[in-house]
């Protein structure tokens, strides 16, 4: 099926892990996105791609880690945990045109918790 | 320092009218204003998309004044399946800064 999928949906894990959270899209979009959603509050960019092999920070960058070597797949990766890292993590992906000048499609979300 | 600004929560009922205000400060010339719909457990939806002026589609209206430091997000006769948190997204040069949300309740 077309859309946007993520995995795992939820993870535990401990402090001092590594944790990779996958983001999946059938569109073939360009831009792709990583997104923070503590409880009660609203959404904060991680990190951001253009393109395959582009990256860029957003607000939040510093303990995490992407890469996009394919168009469709962008991971994110905690390389160290922490349990100020617990959170839902929303991937999107727009098409191009700028990275606030279209719609953005965001998945399901990935709960993750820290202890 | 750049931040996006709404209200807390707003509380309306069926059949009225909502309006939902977003303050920006420093916008970039040429970034749009988002407004993004979240239901409890699910990511955000794309409700509609501005830059200046006012825009309509089928089930909202956005109105952006001429210096671009605000927008207003309007939902005409609102259903209780309207109740969620509501989120204006604005470009600043290379930062995407999504709004505090604003959690709007629908009573019958």
């Amino acid at each position: 099926d077309a859309g946007i999928t993520q995995s795992p949906r939820y993870k535990i894990t401990e402090t001092g892990r590594q944790v990779t959270l996958m983001c999946h899209q059938t569109w073939s979009h360009s831009y792709m996105f990583w997104y923070r959603q503590d409880l009660g509050h609203g959404l904060r960019l991680i990190y951001y791609s253009a393109a395959a092999d582009i990256t860029d920070k957003g607000e939040v960058p510093d303990g995490y880690v992407v890469s996009r070597s394919k168009t469709e797949n962008f991971p994110l990766t905690l390389e160290s945990a922490t349990r100020s890292q617990t959170s839902v993590y929303f991937c999107a992906s727009s098409e191009p045109g700028g990275a606030s000048s279209n719609e953005q499609f965001f998945g399901p979300g990935t709960r993750l918790t820290v202890l | 320092l750049a931040k996006t600004t709404q209200p807390v929560s707003m509380d309306s009922y069926e059949g009225q009218e909502v309006n939902i205000t977003c303050s920006h400060n420093n916008i970039a010339t040429n970034d749009y204003i988002t407004w993004y719909q979240q239901f409890p457990s699910q990511g955000p939806r794309f409700i509609i998309q501005g830059y200046k002026t006012k825009v309509t589609n089928e089930v909202a209206s956005l109105f952006i004044p001429a210096d671009r430091k605000s927008s207003t997000l309007s939902l005409p006769r609102v259903s209780l399946s309207d109740t969620a948190v509501y989120y204006c997204l604005v470009g600043y040069t290379d930062k995407l800064i999504f709004g505090t949300g604003t959690r709007l309740q629908v009573f019958p």
